[in-house]
């Protein structure tokens, strides 16, 4: 199977624009999650979602958004970029209708935003 | 709330030389625990995982035991080798209620491995 991708891999934006990141799951899974990964903070959980419905949400403000579609491929949206938006994003997918807990998330390489 | 500490890196080593980095976490419930592994300009791999008590994750030559008595989930490796130089996160998943799909990491110990 092929594993998650996620398009584009770079990206190079400045304060003010706004931002669309995509990523497709793995063929069969309907969970997609999306995490934030900054060399201060770590790895943040960011929202997830199945059948193309939110299901959680982490502490992130308005700006950040996602949706996904009846395919599950995913996107996640950012508004008003600000400098310390400057992350990488990564994309996991799982099947979603498991036990939770015991799911495995694969993930995506990521898409690398800079912010200037 | 879920939190997940894992030792400070970086951590640096000889090639054969034994690896233990520690993680421990608080969770209520019952969490699963993982490690995953992230090479440079990469995303995470999943490197192995444990989702009940004494349960031992393995890998690639890697090992963790999930001990609940210690909320402890170590990741230990026999001999490492270069090529397991990389930045390695503990993580868990603790299920409230019926779709809790989120991960929880640990901020991730860099490991060097000299030849």
């Amino acid at each position: 199977k092929a594993g998650v991708t996620q398009t584009p891999r770079y990206l190079i934006k400045t304060r003010g624009q706004q931002v669309t990141l995509s990523c497709s799951p793995i063929s069969g899974h309907r969970s997609v999650s999306w995490y934030q990964q900054t060399p201060g903070q770590g790895l943040q959980f960011l929202f997830e979602y199945f059948s193309e419905t939110q299901r959680n949400k982490g502490n992130f403000p308005g700006r950040f958004s996602g949706r996904q579609f009846s395919n599950s491929r995913s996107e996640m949206n950012v508004s008003t970029l600000e400098l310390g938006d400057s992350a990488l994003y990564l994309c996991a997918s799982s099947p979603g209708s498991g036990e939770p807990r015991a799911e495995t998330q694969y993930f995506g390489p990521g898409t690398r935003l800079l912010v200037l | 709330g879920d939190s997940v500490t894992q030792m400070e890196g970086p951590v640096t080593l000889s090639e054969e030389a034994f690896l233990t980095i520690n993680c421990t976490y608080t969770a209520t419930g019952y969490p699963s625990l993982f490690w995953y592994v992230q090479y440079p300009g990469e995303g995470l791999q999943l490197l192995l995982k444990a989702t009940k008590a004494d349960d031992k994750g393995s890998n690639k030559g890697f090992e963790a035991t999930y001990r609940k008595e210690t909320t402890s989930f170590h990741l230990e490796k026999g001999s490492v080798q270069v090529s397991d130089s990389a930045v390695y996160f503990c993580a868990l998943s603790a299920s409230r209620g019926g779709s809790n799909y989120k991960l929880t990491f640990g901020k991730g110990t860099l490991l060097t491995v000299n030849p």
